[in-house]
């Protein structure tokens, strides 16, 4: 099956600092990528949405210029969170599509702890 | 906007019975899809069933089957003979059949197995 692998699955980061999460899909090409973040005990909130050579698509209240969304292969999008503020630790989950109709497929989601 | 509601934050559900999870949702879109997603502690988002809008039938999948009542905009998830391995969060989710096709997800339902 589809499978879409997540890097890292947990990161510590100082204040200030910058971290890159990747995601990659295995065996299928990925035109379509979301990103996620998920509160302890709550749903997943879209990010934004990338697509292979375009720019990122950021949901409303999400800055772009914090979060920067790479997605540059078929196979590989990269979520880097800027600047990182404790207020930025969460769960970060990407998901995958080949079409547009075709089914998502999630990676297992990083931590991310900003002391 | 298109919104999806749960409203059972917690249900429980002994080992071998059935349990039915609700899902509401709003949309004034009349082509688009409803998914039931399973997180189980690994934090993977696993697909359990998913439901095209434009059938009347509902799914099924093993022990997992849909109420979908279009009308109504509800899509309940029920689940026969539930096992152990069923413990997770179950999460509602809708995606349009146009524009960006992006995934709308409700609030989560926690599903404790009792043995």
């Amino acid at each position: 099956g589809a499978v879409v692998s997540q890097h890292p699955s947990w990161v510590i980061c100082k204040s200030g600092t910058s971290v890159k999460i990747e995601c990659r899909s295995l065996d299928f090409q990925a035109t379509t990528m979301f990103w996620y973040r998920q509160f302890p005990k709550q749903s997943l909130m879209l990010m934004a949405t990338s697509n292979e050579g375009s720019k990122a698509t950021y949901e409303q209240g999400v800055e772009k210029d914090k979060f920067l969304i790479n997605h540059a292969s078929l196979t590989l999008s990269t979520l880097t969170v800027t600047s990182a503020h404790p207020e930025d630790s969460s769960f970060y989950i990407c998901s995958a599509r080949t079409v547009y109709n075709s089914p998502l497929h999630f990676g297992n989601g990083t931590r991310l702890t900003v002391t | 906007a298109q919104t999806v509601t749960q409203s059972q934050p917690e249900m429980s559900v002994q080992e071998a019975e059935t349990v039915t999870l609700s899902c509401t949702y709003d949309t004034s879109e009349s082509d688009y899809y409803l998914f039931w997603y399973k997180q189980p502690p690994s934090r993977q988002m696993i697909l359990v069933i998913r439901q095209e809008a434009y059938k009347q039938q509902n799914a099924t999948e093993n022990r997992f089957s849909v109420n979908f009542q279009k009308a109504a905009k509800s899509f309940s998830l029920k689940i026969s003979d539930s096992q152990l391995g069923d413990a997770a969060m179950y999460f509602c989710a809708y995606r349009r059949d146009s524009g960006t096709y992006k995934y709308i997800f409700g609030t989560g339902t926690r599903l404790k197995v009792l043995a």
